[in-house]
């Protein structure tokens, strides 16, 4: 399967505690997004790579919340010290760059009791 | 700031019959791209169709098509003899400049359900 794939694709972790998502694009995509959806809303974006460089960041990424890129393909999106307002679908889709199309992987789930 | 606006929450659909859903925009920038996406209960999102800000035609996909009026800043689309499978979320998205971030910027929606 060449698509985009996500890990895992759902996680419900207490109050405080730390999460880690990870996103694999497709293998010749060089732009890498994440996204966050919650209920009934359309996915509104967190972050942007471009290779390993991440090149910009939504005001919606608190500085509990970092991601990474380290060789260029895949990618990691952390949520330190969850709180309930995190619960969400967590998105990650790629494309080349100048191209047309993001194709979006499966999601991962998040929910914070 | 670049906007996109979705004002159909929930739409029903005859199958086999077509059906548009609406979508516009507000942009001040001259060249941008928009797209629809389809998104099942399974939560992925699925491209469908795409209209380049400069295309002089409508794009179509098979039983998609976008019609595009830029005057109007609209980029409504129409699927035609609905399926049972086309029951979804649909999301109109509007791309900025390709120099740029290439983000997109999502509506908030609309159901559909077709009803057999």
């Amino acid at each position: 399967d060449t698509g985009v794939s996500q890990d895992p694709r759902h996680k419900i972790t207490k109050r405080g505690q730390n999460v880690t998502f990870r996103c694999d694009p497709i293998s010749e995509h060089n732009r890498l997004y994440w996204y966050r959806q919650t209920l009934g809303q359309g996915p509104e974006f967190l972050t942007y790579f471009q290779n390993e460089a991440q090149l910009e960041k939504s005001r919606l990424l608190s500085d509990r919340f970092s991601a990474e890129r380290p060789k260029g393909s895949f990618s990691t999106l952390e949520i330190q010290r969850t709180e309930q307002g995190d619960s969400a679908m967590y998105l990650c889709a790629s494309s080349l760059a100048g191209a047309g199309e993001q194709f979006f992987g499966p999601g991962t789930r998040l929910t914070v009791l | 700031a670049q906007k996109i606006t979705q004002t159909q929450p929930g739409m029903f659909v005859q199958e086999k019959e077509a059906v548009t859903l609406d979508c516009t925009y507000d942009t001040s920038d001259q060249s941008y791209g928009l797209f629809w996406y389809k998104q099942p209960s399974s939560g992925e999102m699925i491209f469908l169709i795409y209209q380049g800000s400069y295309d002089e035609q409508n794009a179509t996909e098979g039983r998609y098509s976008l019609n595009f009026q830029k005057a109007r800043k609209s980029a409504n689309l129409v699927i035609s003899a609905s399926q049972l499978g086309d029951s979804a979320m649909y999301f109109c998205a509007m791309r900025e400049q390709p120099g740029n971030t290439g983000k997109l910027i999502f509506g908030q929606g609309t159901t559909l359900q077709v009803k057999p």
